[in-house]
């Protein structure tokens, strides 16, 4: 079947660390990636997507490549601020499928 | 920046008693969806909505659930005897019609918590 798994959290690092959110997936044909963000109290928001092999999504200095040969899309940041604590998910959506896959979700802390 | 908007965002029920959560997708979409999340656990696919009937449905999205387009702008769902399980945050979303990659937007969730 069709599945995403993200590293455990949670994950605690102080600002300006470097961040790196491991994501792989299982998926019967070929999917577009997504990481979605979810800030306390909010709902989920698109970070960034990448629909094909080699793309690579990027926003607010978050970026994730589309690695098919290891099945993988992980999330990374040089330097991260206290602003982006929040959980992220990881998810894929196989072309033509109505439905998000959703990893588990890691929770990221950033400590001043 | 259009949104999902979803109301009410937090709503306390008696076990059995039936829920209608509500929301207004971004008003050139096509595709709705339901989605829950289990406090603690991962966020579930409830059900898809596309040309006024469900064209996906999860084994989660039994009998007693439904929902309705009921006129231009709403996407409700409802759960007609709730049980303590169906706590947990819902999720509406929409996209536009339209093949790879477009994006899933999400309304903020509504939090449910059946006493």
């Amino acid at each position: 079947g069709n599945s995403v798994t993200q590293m455990e959290g949670p994950v605690t690092l102080s600002e300006e660390a470097f961040l790196t959110i491991n994501c792989t997936y299982t998926a019967t044909g070929y999917p577009s990636l997504f990481w979605y963000v979810q800030y306390p109290g909010e709902g989920l928001q698109l970070l960034l997507k990448a629909t094909k092999a080699d793309d690579k999504g990027s926003n607010k200095g978050f970026e994730a490549t589309y690695r098919k040969e290891t099945t993988s899309f992980h999330l990374e940041k040089g330097s991260v601020q206290v602003s982006d604590s929040a959980v992220y998910f990881c998810a894929l959506r196989l072309a033509g499928a109505q439905k998000l896959v959703f990893g588990q979700g890691t929770r990221l802390t950033i400590n001043p | 920046e259009p949104e999902v908007t979803q109301t009410p965002s937090h709503q306390v029920t008696q076990m059995g008693q039936e829920v209608i959560l509500r929301c207004v997708p971004i008003s050139n979409h096509l595709y709705f969806y339901w989605y829950r999340q289990i406090l603690g656990q991962k966020v579930e696919f409830l059900v898809s909505f596309y040309n006024n009937e469900i064209s996906e449905k999860s084994e989660i999205f039994d009998d007693q659930f439904s929902v309705e387009r009921p006129d231009g702008s709403n996407f409700t769902l409802k759960i007609r005897s709730t049980k303590l399980e169906d706590s947990a945050m819902y999720f509406c979303a929409s996209r536009p019609e339209g093949l790879i990659g477009n994006t899933i937007y999400f309304g903020e969730g509504s939090w449910l918590t059946v006493v």
